[in-house]
């Protein structure tokens, strides 16, 4: 398995308080995403990274950022979640541009 | 804007046969495409990925997808399910081939049952 740790892997929340969703990899790939998968639309795309302090919005990004200090360690940030902000994250990992990304095992988040 | 379909939300067959999943997607160009499967609980694997050359290409655990540009889809096939086929397989396309990295686009996912 792709050394890909999510933490934490599930966390119960109230509305309007902030969260912060961590992805760690020892495989020292260069590119990094940050999914949400909810029943009926596949995974879509939060945000991404291609290298330190690089970042960019995929599809879905309203009510996200994301910071990437250092190779290993991804951070996904709920300012103020929201209850449509309840859904299952998943983190993957590339070292290169050519599609085939490593996913962890997600992080169940309620929204209450 | 991109889109990907997959017309079947499940699909149940038997083992030891044959199965075939589809994927439609929307696009100007050809697109890079993937198919990829999750199992209870995991997270995504990729079976297989097509950029260009020949339409037909090879994965893991046995499957194939054929590349048709004149019908815009991506079918998935296998010819016998194994049990441990049962899973959720996502059709994706890259959405953005202008992108540093790679934006997939997914479709809403194919459940698959094999009864015994």
């Amino acid at each position: 398995d792709a050394g890909i740790t999510q933490s934490p892997r599930h966390k119960v929340t109230e509305t309007g308080t902030p969260v912060t969703l961590r992805c760690h990899q020892t495989e020292n790939h260069r590119y990094m995403y940050w999914y949400r998968q909810d029943p009926g639309h596949g995974l879509r795309l939060i945000h991404y990274s291609y290298g330190v302090k690089d970042t960019d919005k995929g599809e879905v990004s309203d009510g996200y950022s994301v910071s990437r200090s250092k190779t290993e360690d991804f951070l996904l940030t709920l300012e103020s979640a929201t209850s449509s902000q309840t859904s299952v994250y998943f983190c993957a990992i590339s070292p290169t541009n050519t599609g085939e990304l490593f996913f962890g095992e997600g992080s169940r988040l309620t929204v209450l | 804007a991109q889109s990907v379909t997959q017309p079947d939300i499940h699909i149940t067959v038997s083992e030891g046969a044959s199965l075939e999943l589809r994927c439609n997607y929307s696009y100007g160009a050809t697109p890079y495409l993937f198919w990829y499967v999750q199992s209870p609980g995991q997270g995504l694997q990729l079976l297989l990925k097509y950029f260009s050359g020949d339409t037909l290409v090879q994965g893991i655990k046995g499957f194939e997808a054929e590349f048709k540009r004149s019908q815009s889809s991506f079918n998935l096939r296998k010819p016998s399910v194994h049990w441990s086929d049962a899973a959720e397989y996502f059709c994706a396309v890259d959405s953005d081939l202008k992108a540093a990295g790679n934006k997939l686009t997914f479709g809403g996912g194919t459940r698959v049952l094999v009864k015994p």
